[in-house]
């Protein structure tokens, strides 16, 4: 079947732009993670969508960082008033209720802010 | 807090070498561990998992060992391949986490030569 899917796969944006970075999970995939991948660091954690339950947005760094699920299933990443600092790749993760601890990621996003 | 820390990069092996990459981590309790590979041009795919003291988890020819009296879980294989080639991830999950999130570790980027 078909995977976690990201969109776009490069985007290349002025300082001080929004963006929109789209995620479309594997299909009844329950929960939702968005990771962020910056130059020589780990995988940082960004925001967990589960369901109906409300979000946890303990891992976005700045009010700048906004994410939404519509209707449990596509989730957009907003960055306002993006930073240079802001350059990484964004992945989107799903996982099925079934296997709580197996996440399936997607290709993810490479931002680049000039 | 929670946290993974992994060998640093890049790993340069000839075809047909073993490979270790040292993973330890910090976490209260008994977290689940996890391998996650990145392979050129694609997304994260989980490689193996344990997730008690004592496990070994194994895929493809590579093995973890969960050892909680080293807080370790280092990734090996007998005889690499140039087709192993991508950066390897260790990441935990804290046990009784409902939420699935994961801690990375910054990565390992392996190269195998022919």
């Amino acid at each position: 079947g078909a995977g976690v899917s990201q969109s776009p796969s490069n985007k290349v944006t002025e300082k001080g732009k929004d963006v929109e970075l789209r995620c479309d999970p594997i299909s009844g995939h329950t929960a939702l993670y968005w990771y962020r991948q910056s130059l020589g660091q780990g995988l940082e954690f960004l925001i967990y969508f589960q369901g109906n339950s409300a979000p946890d947005k303990s891992g976005l760094p700045s009010d700048r960082f906004s994410a939404e699920r519509t209707g449990g299933s596509v989730s957009t990443l907003t960055i306002q008033r993006t930073q240079q600092e802001d350059s990484a790749v964004y992945l989107c993760a799903s996982r099925p209720r079934a296997t709580p601890e197996t996440q399936y990621f997607g290709p993810g996003t490479r931002l680049l802010v000039l | 807090g929670d946290s993974v820390t992994q060998m640093e990069g890049p790993v340069t092996l000839s075809e047909e070498a073993f490979l270790t990459i040292n993973c330890t981590y910090t976490a209260t309790g008994y977290p689940s561990l996890f391998w996650y590979v990145q392979y050129p041009g694609e997304g994260l795919q989980l490689l193996l998992k344990a997730t008690k003291a004592d496990d070994k988890g194994s895929n493809k020819g590579f093995e973890a060992t969960y050892r909680k009296e080293t807080t370790s879980f280092h990734l090996e294989k007998g005889s690499v391949q140039v087709s192993d080639s991508a950066v390897y991830f260790c990441a935990l999950n804290p046990r009784g986490s409902t939420l699935g999130r994961l801690y990375f570790g910054r990565g390992t980027q392996l190269t195998v030569w022919p």
